[in-house]
């Protein structure tokens, strides 16, 4: 079945850099786009973007261009997203989901980034 | 692009129907038919419930059901069951390759 596997929690420093990577399994990787979501804690979904995972073109939520990059290696069905500067406010759950129908599904377990003040 | 306007809470007793609204612009909602619902229990990762508006993926109980007028959106939950208890998301295109999310609502079953 349709499956994306997170890389491990990660504790970074404020103004690093952190780069969460997602293996897709069960179905052909370049057939569909993935996108970025991430959830501070007690928040709500926040949309970060999207990588075409074809050709490797990207589209950024405006709050966060600048300081996202996401990237895709087809050898290994994996997406990435590395964010940068990293500051408090960017502690959060971030998912991984295959965009499908214009939605998301299924979606990845998650990875913990935690900035500590 | 702002967030979606969802209300905090509802709730609902077992074997009652809840609505939950969640309002945008025509620039989003209103302008194109790919909202989605997602829901979400504690600790886990969010489940695609709806999408292109109404639509519901395999698996997914016909207890749930969504539709659109104007800018508003609308997820109902027929029937509530306590595994219905959780926190359910909206989602909209908003054209040029971008999303926006709803700022969520807790379902309470009674």
């Amino acid at each position: 079945q349709v499956q994306l596997v997170q890389s491990g929690a990660e504790v970074k420093k404020p103004g690093a850099s952190v780069k969460v990577s997602c293996k897709a399994a069960g179905y052909t990787f370049t057939t569909d786009h993935m996108h970025w979501v991430r959830q501070a804690p007690g928040q709500g979904l926040e949309w970060m973007g999207i990588i075409k995972t074809r050709d490797g073109s990207t589209s950024y939520a405006l709050q966060f261009q600048g300081r996202v990059t996401m990237t895709r290696d087809t050898s290994t069905s994996t997406v990435y997203m590395e964010l940068s500067s990293l500051r408090c406010e960017d502690t959060a759950v971030y998912y991984c989901a295959r965009a499908v129908f214009f939605a998301g599904d299924p979606w990845g377990q998650g990875t913990l980034v935690t900035v500590p003040s | 692009q702002s967030a979606l306007t969802q209300p905090p809470s509802a709730s609902g007793s077992p074997g009652q129907s809840v609505t939950i609204s969640c309002t945008g612009t025509s620039s989003d909602v209103g302008g194109y038919n790919y909202v989605s619902w997602y829901q979400q229990h504690p600790g886990k990762a969010p489940k695609l419930m709806i999408y292109e508006v109404s639509k519901r993926p395999s698996g997914v109980p016909d207890r749930f059901s969504g539709c659109k007028s104007g800018n508003t959106a609308s997820l109902t939950v027929s029937g509530l069951q306590a595994e219905d208890d959780a926190d359910y998301y909206c989602c909209s295109y908003a054209g040029s390759y971008n999303w926006v999310f709803g700022g969520g609502t807790k379902l309470t079953v009674l």
